[in-house]
This record gives structure tokens, C-alpha cells and sequence, in this order.
């Protein structure tokens, strides 16, 4: 299988700051790549997939980038409502693999 | 608005066979792929498999043996059976709904859930 390497793994930063989380795959799958939110109790959200296309709804400040085997998930001004643990998630073939997470948090 | 739920038991014992059911809501299971995912306590997110409305199927190749996914479109459900279950089974069990099109992922809808422990 190929695997998704996620970093960090945990992160703590001031509201306003830009938050980046990168995703790194073991072999090139193009941009079948998703980002996805999970907050504590909560439904997991879908915000990015085709590695830069934001679900319908997201905001703005979410974004993503990269081809191959790297990828960023970027918060361009972190909020407090986006705490959370962030997954990144590959989907180019079976089966399907997922980042370890990044779990964010306001300092 | 799409919205799944899981359900089924929250305890099973060694050995017997995991069941639950994912209930859809708010939309038709029709023309989608809908996908079982798990994650044990402290442990990544693990694919489970997949079953389009038309009822074919994809497993992940470390469950196949063990795991049976099954359509119910007159009811808008989708079911998991994972049997001869152990510890190793113990895990947060979603349900999840591919984006139209796609079958891997990425899943624009989830449910929220059902924790599952194998114990005796």
C-alpha cells in the first residue's frame, strides 16, 4: 500500500497565524489527495480534495497544493473555531490510505 | 443535507461476527460508492471497503476474508459484517459517502461514528 506520511503531528499557534501541514506519499498519485477536518465529537468535514479544489461551503482561508507525492494543507489565518485534527487522505486506487493527523491547536 | 448513522452493537465478543448498518438520510444511496472505515484507539484511519448502489464491491486486502458489505437500496442502508473478531478489532467504525464519481474517496459525507470493543 502507499503510504502517507503527515507532519507534524501536532502544532500550536496564534489566532492569525498561517498554518501549514504537509503530507508526503511513498509513490506519486498525481492529485488524488483530500484534506479533512475532524473536531471532537463531530461529523469529519471534508475542506480540499484533487489535492487544491475546496469542498463547497469551506472557507476561504483553507487551502492546498502539491502533485506527485508532496502536498500542504494551508490555514491562512488561523481561527479558533479550526481546532481540530487534520487527515490527509489518498484516493488514487485501492486501497484508499490516510496521514496520521495533525492535530492544531490555539496557543 | 446527506447525513449517516451507524449502528449496531457496541460490544462484541471474540470470534463472532460484527454487524452494523448505516443508515442514510437526506438523499438517495443511489449512484454512490459507500465506504466502512475504521480507526482503532491511537491508531490511523484504516479503509475498509466499499459498495456502490448496484451492490459490487471492493475490500481492503488485510480484511477481505473476513468482511462483507451489502447494499439494502429500498431502505437507503448499507451493512458491514466482519467476522472471527478480535482484540485487534476494537475501533471507531464509520461510514462514509465517495464524492459522485469516485470510489476511493474522498468522502464528502461521514457519519459520526460508533465505537466498537471486542471483549469477552
Amino acid at each position: 500500500d502507499i503510504q502517507m506520511t503527515q507532519s507534524p503531528s501536532s502544532l500550536s499557534a496564534s489566532v492569525g497565524d498561517r498554518v501549514t501541514i504537509t503530507c508526503r506519499a511513498s509513490q506519486a498519485i498525481t492529485d488524488y489527495l483530500a484534506w479533512f477536518q475532524q473536531k471532537p465529537g463531530k461529523v469529519p468535514k471534508l475542506l480540499i480534495f484533487a489535492a487544491s479544489t475546496l469542498q463547497s461551503g469551506v472557507p476561504s482561508r483553507f487551502s492546498g497544493s502539491g502533485s506527485g507525492t508532496d502536498f500542504t494543507l494551508t490555514i491562512s489565518s488561523l481561527q479558533p473555531e479550526d481546532v481540530a485534527i487534520y487527515y490527509c487522505h489518498r484516493y488514487d486506487s485501492g486501497p484508499p490510505t490516510f496521514g496520521g493527523g495533525t492535530k492544531v491547536e490555539i496557543k | 443535507q446527506v447525513q449517516l448513522r451507524e449502528s449496531g452493537p457496541g460490544l462484541v465478543k471474540p470470534s463472532e461476527t460484527l454487524s452494523l448498518t448505516c443508515f442514510v438520510s437526506g438523499g438517495s444511496i443511489a449512484n454512490y460508492y459507500w465506504s466502512w472505515i475504521r480507526q482503532p484507539p491511537g491508531k490511523e484511519l484504516e479503509w475498509i471497503g466499499f459498495i456502490y448502489s448496484s451492490g459490487s464491491t471492493e475490500y481492503n486486502p488485510s480484511l477481505k476474508s473476513r468482511v462483507t458489505i451489502s447494499v439494502d437500496t429500498s431502505k437507503n442502508q448499507f451493512s458491514l459484517k466482519l467476522s472471527s473478531v478480535t482484540a485487534a478489532d476494537t475501533a471507531m467504525y464509520y461510514c462514509a459517502r465517495g464524492k459522485r464519481g469516485y470510489s476511493h474517496g474522498p468522502f464528502d459525507y461521514w457519519g459520526q461514528g460508533t465505537l466498537v470493543t471486542v471483549s469477552s
